[in-house]
Formats: structure tokens, C-alpha cells, sequence
């Protein structure tokens, strides 16, 4: 098995409410990353975790929290989120940290009322 | 090519021609570089990677150099076709990560 899956595909939101994106793969890689891409812009890094511990946190702000409850799956939890948080949402996983190749799921698309 | 605003560098091509799609990156520290393709409504998708001590690497249809004085990545498809229009994205990886380069959209036509 050489995929990530997201779900949900998407996601509309209002801004009261509280929800969760998810993330899994089972290639047996150790590090699993979230990313938010805006639309013509690159993905940008949010949260890096390695054998289930935060690695990195790029600054991201607190109404979005991330989980990795087994080297399987990450979790990302919503809560509070502005109009402009409305993106596409990528995880990827790798087989460790640095040099390696990032493999990517097809993302969430998400809409924040 | 470097993006203004909300605009992506575009390169349209025919199908048949070869295309090259160029990066230059900023970190000299970096020692492993990389393409992905990004389809409309998808995640990025691998294409191909070089390392640092590399200048050249080729894989199927696709050729990717590496200028190291310059900081200067390429990426070259051969006998582009339809299927090959998508975001093409550069980045280099540090210890645990990777950065992203603006993005170049490839267009093709029959």
C-alpha cells in the first residue's frame, strides 16, 4: 500500500464549529506532516511529526491542533477557525526525517463559512 | 520563474515538444532536492529527486539537473503530452523538511 488517504475530500464549516481532518497511511513511515495550500500557492508547511512526536510546529495558530495517536494516523482538529483558513489541507507521510521523499495524500478541501 | 500575486509562471508547449521547467532555490545548505507534479483537486505527486553530490538524473521522460553554483534546478520532459499539463513545484529539503518553490504551470495542447 503506497497511499495516504484524507478524509473528508470536503469539508464546509461554520466558524463556531468544532471539526477533524484525518490522515492515514500504512506504508510504515515514521514521519507524517500537515500542510495548508491556498489557491496558485505552494504548499506550506504546518506541523511535522516524527515517530509520533511534534517535531515542528511552524507557528501555526492555535485554533488548529494537531494529534498523532499511532504512527498510522494524524489527525488535525478545527476549532474557531476564521474565513481565512479556507484551503486545501495536505498530509504527507515519509519514511524519516530529512532527504526523504514526501508522499502525499489528495487533500481536504475545506470551506470556512 | 518567480510568481507575481495570484499569478503562476505558465509554460504552454505542444504536444511532442520536450519542456523544460526551471527553479532556483535559495538555501546552499540544502542537499536533496525534488519535483512534484500537482493535477487540479489532487496532492502533489512525486516525479523525481537528485541529491547534492548529483548534477544530472534521469528517469522516464523526465530529466532533472542541478547547478549548484548557480542555485539552479531544471526539470525536463520529453516529448511533453497532455497528460503531463499540471502545477510543477520544486523543493529542497533540509533536515525535516522541505520548502517549496512558487510553482510553474505546464500547459500542453493537442
Amino acid at each position: 500500500d503506497t497511499e495516504v488517504t484524507q478524509t473528508p475530500k470536503h469539508l464546509v464549516m461554520g466558524m463556531t464549529n468544532k471539526k477533524s481532518l484525518k490522515c492515514e497511511q500504512h506504508m510504515g513511515h515514521r514521519a507524517m506532516y500537515w500542510y495548508k495550500q491556498k489557491a496558485k500557492k505552494p504548499p506550506e508547511l504546518m506541523f511535522v511529526y516524527s515517530y509520533e512526536k511534534l517535531s515542528i510546529n511552524e507557528s501555526v495558530p492555535s485554533r488548529f491542533s494537531p494529534e498523532c495517536p499511532n504512527s498510522s494516523l494524524l489527525n488535525l482538529h478545527l476549532h474557531a477557525l476564521q474565513p481565512e483558513d479556507s484551503a486545501l489541507y495536505l498530509c504527507a507521510s515519509s519514511r524519516g526525517l530529512g532527504g526523504n521523499e514526501q508522499f502525499f495524500g489528495p487533500g481536504t478541501r475545506l470551506t470556512v463559512l | 520563474g518567480e510568481s507575481v500575486g495570484l499569478h503562476l509562471p505558465t509554460l504552454s508547449v505542444q504536444e511532442g515538444d520536450n519542456s523544460i521547467i526551471n527553479c532556483a532555490y535559495s538555501n546552499s545548505a540544502s542537499d536533496y532536492f525534488i519535483w512534484y507534479k500537482q493535477e487540479s483537486g489532487k496532492g502533489p505527486q512525486f516525479i523525481i529527486d537528485i541529491r547534492s553530490n548529483m548534477d544530472k538524473r534521469q528517469g522516464q521522460r523526465v530529466t532533472v539537473l542541478l547547478n549548484k553554483t548557480v542555485k539552479h534546478l531544471s526539470l525536463q520532459i520529453a516529448a511533453t503530452q497532455p497528460g503531463d499539463s499540471a502545477v510543477y513545484f520544486c523543493a529542497q529539503g533540509g533536515y525535516s523538511t522541505l520548502t517549496f518553490g512558487k510553482g510553474t504551470m505546464l500547459l500542453v495542447s493537442p
